[in-house]
């Protein structure tokens, strides 16, 4: 499968601060997905992006597929304690596997 | 509704034994996949499952890891001759089918430890 890329591999931030984390690829993707890991625990599925361009919202979590879509973001906007977490992004382009990104894993200061 | 189960949730073996771990997925998920995490790292895809078959096993790190699944439901993965490197997160998930664009539902995973 194609290979995504994630920066930063850990983002610190202070509370009430945002933040944006980014996917990578060098291939086009046909779509892209967002999974988040509570420290300890298992993936869980958040959002996923189909059309070049898109940006959905969910509360603070601002995702978005770049228009070449070979790139996503996840911007999150008054970090709070449970934002906690790795977020990876995941790409579908294989019909039955996630290719999976290094993941962004976060740590709040309060 | 009920979501993946995985059990053992922890298994500590000795070096050189064989384990089974085992994945519930979701009822009438007929997509059954199987990971590895390492610890701090990103899921290693292993095995899918479709129905019964297990159409691509490259995945698997070597041959003494396999996998089955039966009546489209419990899927059991064994490690044979455990390695200190098989040391991980197993985790399982399932979809409604496969597909691209499919959500994957993640069960909570078998720590596996090898000593």
């Amino acid at each position: 499968g194609q290979q995504v890329m994630q920066i930063p591999q850990y983002q610190h931030v202070q509370e009430g601060e945002d933040f944006t984390t980014y996917c990578n690829s060098s291939t086009t993707l046909s779509n892209i997905q967002w999974y988040k890991q509570r420290p300890g625990g298992h993936p869980v599925f958040l959002i996923q992006l189909v059309k070049s361009g898109e940006v959905k919202k969910q509360k603070r979590l601002t995702f978005q597929f770049g228009e070449a879509k070979k790139n996503s973001s996840l911007h999150i906007t008054a970090t709070q304690t449970t934002d906690v977490g790795t977020y990876f992004c995941a790409d579908p382009s294989n019909d039955y596997k996630l290719s999976f990104g290094a993941g962004t894993t976060v740590t709040v200061r309060a | 509704g009920a979501g993946v189960s995985q059990s053992p949730s922890n298994k500590v073996t000795e070096k050189g034994k064989d384990v089974e771990l085992r994945c519930d997925p979701i009822s009438g998920h007929t997509a059954l996949y199987w990971y590895r995490q390492r610890l701090g790292q990103g899921l290693e895809f292993l095995i899918y499952f479709q129905g019964n078959s297990a159409p691509d096993k490259s995945g698997l790190p070597s041959d003494r890891f396999s996998a089955e699944r039966t009546g489209e439901s419990v899927s059991t993965l064994t490690i044979q001759r455990t390695q200190q490197e098989d040391s991980a997160v197993y985790l399982c998930a399932s979809s409604l089918t496969v597909g691209r664009g499919h959500e994957q539902y993640f069960g909570p995973g078998t720590r596996l430890t090898v000593t």
